[in-house]
């Protein structure tokens, strides 16, 4: 199993980004999806979440209206749509499979600085 | 200020056993499952456990997990170099509808 994300960068304050989350060694539109992101002090924080089929997405109250989580399960992709991005934003981003109650799969992570 | 409250940090000499706390309330851990995740420096967080006591099957028998009420435990037993890392708790929020971590705890070997 293994989940790589890509996607962030710096950004100013205002504009936007789209991670993407390419999985692979499983059955992708069998599993919920999330992103999880780690502050820079350490904190972790979830994100977002989708089901299989892509029909219910839930989101944290602070991203909530700006974030969009979304996926293709025909190309085996999960993208996060980051608009109207905040300092606060900043974080390591990471792509996680949602299994049993839990994150079990964890992708490297990918970088974003707003400022 | 994390939902779920762990100490900062813990330590052991190597060979040791030791215990991290994770302390929450009846919408948390008191109603769902924990699950416990290992961050070594400089990679992402692992699972460790879920489902309060489950292993992965790739994971080591010495790291076990417990609950009770509204508090769960992860223990690691023969402590070794190697298990220096951050360990984070985490559950289900009913009230917040979200899933909620721990500020994590650094465990050093001395």
């Amino acid at each position: 199993v293994q989940l790589v994300d890509s996607g962030g960068g710096l950004v100013q304050p205002g504009g936007s980004l789209r991670l993407s989350c390419e999985p692979s060694g499983f059955t992708f539109k069998t599993y919920w999806m999330c992103w999880v992101r780690q502050f820079p002090g350490g904190g972790l924080e979830w994100v977002a979440t989708i089901n299989p089929d892509g029909t219910q997405t839930s989101y944290v109250d602070s991203v909530n209206g700006r974030f969009t989580v979304s996926r293709d399960n025909a190309k085996n992709s999960l993208f996060l749509q980051m608009d109207s991005l905040r300092a606060e934003d900043t974080a390591i981003y990471y792509c996680t499979r949602g299994n049993n109650w839990a994150f079990d799969q964890w992708g490297r992570g990918t970088l974003v600085t707003v400022s | 200020q994390s939902v779920l409250t762990q100490p900062p940090s813990v330590s052991a000499a190597p060979g040791q056993k030791v215990t991290i706390s994770c302390s929450g309330g009846s919408s948390n851990i008191g109603t769902h499952f924990v699950s416990w995740y290992q961050q070594l420096p400089g990679t992402a967080p692992k699972l460790l456990i879920s489902e309060d006591n489950k292993r992965p099957s790739q994971i080591s028998d010495r790291f076990s997990g417990s609950k009770s009420g509204t508090s769960a435990t992860l223990a690691i037993t023969g402590l070794q170099t190697g298990d220096e890392a951050d360990y984070y708790c985490e559950a289900h929020d009913d009230s917040l509808n979200a899933a909620v971590f721990g500020g994590g705890t650094r465990l050093t070997v001395l």
